[in-house]
């Protein structure tokens, strides 16, 4: 069963720690988005990725970077955490090609604490 | 701005009565149009998609949606709702073009609550 897989489930940092949240695609997918989901909101897009070593900014990036090295493997970085950055974070991914006919298939979350 | 938006964010029904949400988009040309579901700590599941051609298109769980470019609107319908189907549901488009090339937007989230 193809996934993408969180690292995380749940997690509590102190504020001005970087944390690092990692996200994991088995599908070969060359897009990758991180959102972050706040009640009332919905989804907001953070940064995506076309492919490796690509990143462009979504609509809230302040705060926040990305890596992807490898294709598979999308972080998102927090440098300094603050608590306005307590939410549930979920990263998508989606095959290119055929337009958008291929869906995003999102992970389970992370819910980050920030205290 | 270009959005989407769900004017409802809190819906109670009672099992087994017909089901209608609403969701408004604003954006020019007619874009690329999602429904998924989240249950309770779980992630978002596709429910349906409407790219061209028929308007109505149905989707998994018995859903069905209406695209009406007139009203620049996409409702997400159910003839008879289970009390399995308690969930948040989000609307969301992609934009084929410029800046916005394959970013999926959502909705602000409409919450369903299913009464036995």
């Amino acid at each position: 069963d193809v996934k993408v897989t969180q690292s995380s489930r749940y997690l509590v940092k102190r504020t001005g720690e970087k944390v690092f949240l990692e996200c994991v695609q088995d599908m070969d997918h060359e897009n990758m988005f991180w959102y972050r989901q706040d009640p009332g909101l919905g989804l907001r897009l953070i940064y995506f990725s076309y492919d490796v070593k690509m990143k462009e900014k979504g609509d809230i990036p302040e705060g926040y970077s990305v890596s992807r090295e490898k294709k598979e493997r999308f972080s998102l970085i927090l440098e300094s955490a603050s608590t306005n950055q307590t939410s549930m974070y979920l990263c998508a991914s989606r095959r290119t090609g055929s337009g958008f006919s291929y869906g995003y298939t999102f992970g389970s979350g992370t819910r980050l604490t920030v205290v | 701005a270009q959005s989407v938006t769900q004017p409802d964010i809190h819906i109670t029904v009672s099992e087994g009565a017909s089901l209608e949400l609403r969701c408004n988009y604003s954006y020019g040309a007619t874009p690329y149009l999602f429904w998924y579901v989240q249950s309770p700590g779980q992630g978002l599941q596709l429910l349906l998609k409407y790219f061209s051609g028929d308007t109505l298109v149905q989707g998994i769980k018995g859903f069905e949606a209406e695209f009406k470019r007139s009203q620049s609107s996409f409702n997400l319908r159910k003839p008879s709702v289970h009390w399995s189907d308690a969930a948040e549901y989000f609307c969301a488009v992609i934009l084929a073009g410029g800046t916005s090339y394959g970013k999926l937007t959502f909705g602000q989230g409409t919450i369903l609550t299913v009464h036995p």
